[in-house]
């Protein structure tokens, strides 16, 4: 199975200021096929669903804000948010689809300093 | 617009049995893959289980593999998840997903007690 391992646990950041979060991959998530890294993030808001931020590592989905980016290649990856704003108080998480089981990270809370 | 709603939750003793069903629309349900994933009290994600259009290809956690059982209806649009000798640990949130490669769409989710 393949581990997923983000850092930190926990994270705040003053309004405005940037956040990252790291993700490892306990191997590579490229495929050899189509070149394509099957590496997602999630952003968990309380007392809602999950909802899907970036996927192929990069791609940034449709409505979600371009302070959002995510980076990285192979085994190591990372979500930025570039001026953070009080609505994205959440938990991010990472997801690796390459393989089955499909594997989550432990998750990073967002708060604000 | 994609909607995923489930339902059958509740509260089960341990040892017990809950069937999950998850209703599909606004997209082509038949041609897309699905998934559970759950979410425990004061933890995060777990994938479960995933289903392949035709139900020919289906994997699972090793947590749930021989007590839980994913199926789907395509003529009703409809995905199910039957979860047998239930236990404490089982306790969480159930979502539905769709499965564009990642899981591009969330249902609202349901929730499992297991607890005597």
């Amino acid at each position: 199975d393949i581990v997923m391992t983000q850092s930190p646990d926990s994270l705040a950041v003053s309004l405005g200021e940037r956040a990252t979060i790291s993700c490892k991959s306990s191997q590579s998530v490229l495929h050899s096929t189509d070149k394509r890294t099957y590496l997602a993030w999630y952003q968990h808001k309380p007392g809602q669903s999950p909802k899907v931020l970036i996927y192929w590592a990069s791609t940034r989905e449709s409505g979600v804000p371009d302070r959002f980016s995510g980076s990285g290649s192979g085994t190591d990856f990372t979500l930025t948010i570039s001026s953070l704003q009080a609505e994205d108080v959440a938990v991010y998480y990472c997801q690796q689809y390459f393989s089955f089981p499909r594997t989550f990270g432990g998750g990073t809370k967002v708060e604000i300093k | 617009e994609v909607q995923l709603v489930e339902s059958g939750g509740g509260l089960v003793q341990p040892g017990g049995s809950l069937r999950l069903s998850c209703a599909a629309s606004g997209f082509n349900f038949k041609i897309y893959s699905m998934n559970w994933v759950r979410q425990a009290p004061g933890k995060g994600l777990e994938w479960l289980s995933y289903i392949i259009a035709g139900s020919d290809t289906i994997y699972y956690a090793d947590s749930v593999k021989g007590r839980f059982t994913v199926s789907r209806d395509n003529a009703k649009n409809l995905v199910f998840l039957q979860m047998n000798s239930l236990r404490d640990e089982d306790t969480a949130i159930y979502y539905c997903t769709t499965s564009n490669h990642y899981l591009d769409h969330w249902g609202q989710g349901s929730v499992v007690t297991v607890s005597s």
